[in-house]
């Protein structure tokens, strides 16, 4: 099947630095990934979808400036957070769309990030 | 707007019990898709099942069944002769386009705990 592979699986940063995570699609072309933030003991939330050569799309409530996104290739999309704070800190899941699939997506292992 | 409710917050059970989690979703849509996955411990999302809206059998897989209703919108799934291996938390989903961007909105997960 499909696999996606997300770097780094753990990072933990001071407040203030950026942090950027990478999805890959590894044996399939991406044209939309998407990126979904989880809570502890919540659900996923879809933050944005990333397009490949154009903008993403944000979710309401989040904001662009802080969460750039960037899918340069139709195989990588990387999620940057800028000037992290500990309320950022969450488990940070990509997934990615295979047009040949039925659209179906497949997700990513997941990033933990820890902002002290 | 779509929905998905899992009401069910947590479920213990003894093992070799049968256990159903329930799913209810709301879409304006006519053509849609659902979902379930497994997320253990480890973080990352496994997928069990999609099931488009034009298909309503439901479906065996081993120990694992699906109840598809239309007419309750609800989407049960079923783990027959439970193992502490499917202890996890399931996650119920739904997809407004196949085509389109396929936004997935997540239940808010039932925690299910297997005892030996």
């Amino acid at each position: 099947g499909a696999v996606v592979s997300q770097h780094p699986s753990w990072v933990i940063c001071k407040s203030g630095t950026s942090v950027k995570i990478e999805c890959r699609s590894l044996d399939f072309q991406a044209t939309t990934m998407f990126w979904y933030r989880q809570f502890p003991k919540q659900s996923l939330m879809l933050m944005a979808t990333s397009n490949e050569g154009s903008k993403a799309t944000y979710e309401q409530g989040v904001e662009k400036d802080k969460f750039l996104i960037n899918h340069a290739s139709l195989t990588l999309s990387t999620l940057t957070v800028t000037s992290a704070h500990p309320e950022d800190s969450s488990f940070y899941i990509c997934s990615a769309r295979d047009p040949l699939s039925f659209g179906e997506q497949f997700f990513g292992p997941g990033t933990r990030l820890t902002v002290l | 707007a779509q929905k998905v409710t899992q009401a069910q917050t947590e479920i213990s059970v003894v093992e070799k019990e049968d256990v159903t989690l329930d799913c209810v979703y709301e879409t304006r849509d006519t053509t849609y898709y659902l979902f379930w996955y497994k997320q253990p411990p480890s973080g990352e999302l496994v997928f069990l099942i999609r099931r488009n809206s034009f298909d309503e059998q439901n479906e065996i897989s081993g120990r694992y069944s699906w109840n598809f209703q239309k007419s309750t919108s609800s989407f049960n799934f079923t783990i027959t002769a439970s193992q502490v291996v499917d202890s996890a938390v399931y996650f119920c989903a739904l997809s407004e386009a196949i085509q389109g961007a396929q936004k997935l909105v997540f239940g808010q997960g039932t925690r299910l705990t297997i005892n030996p």
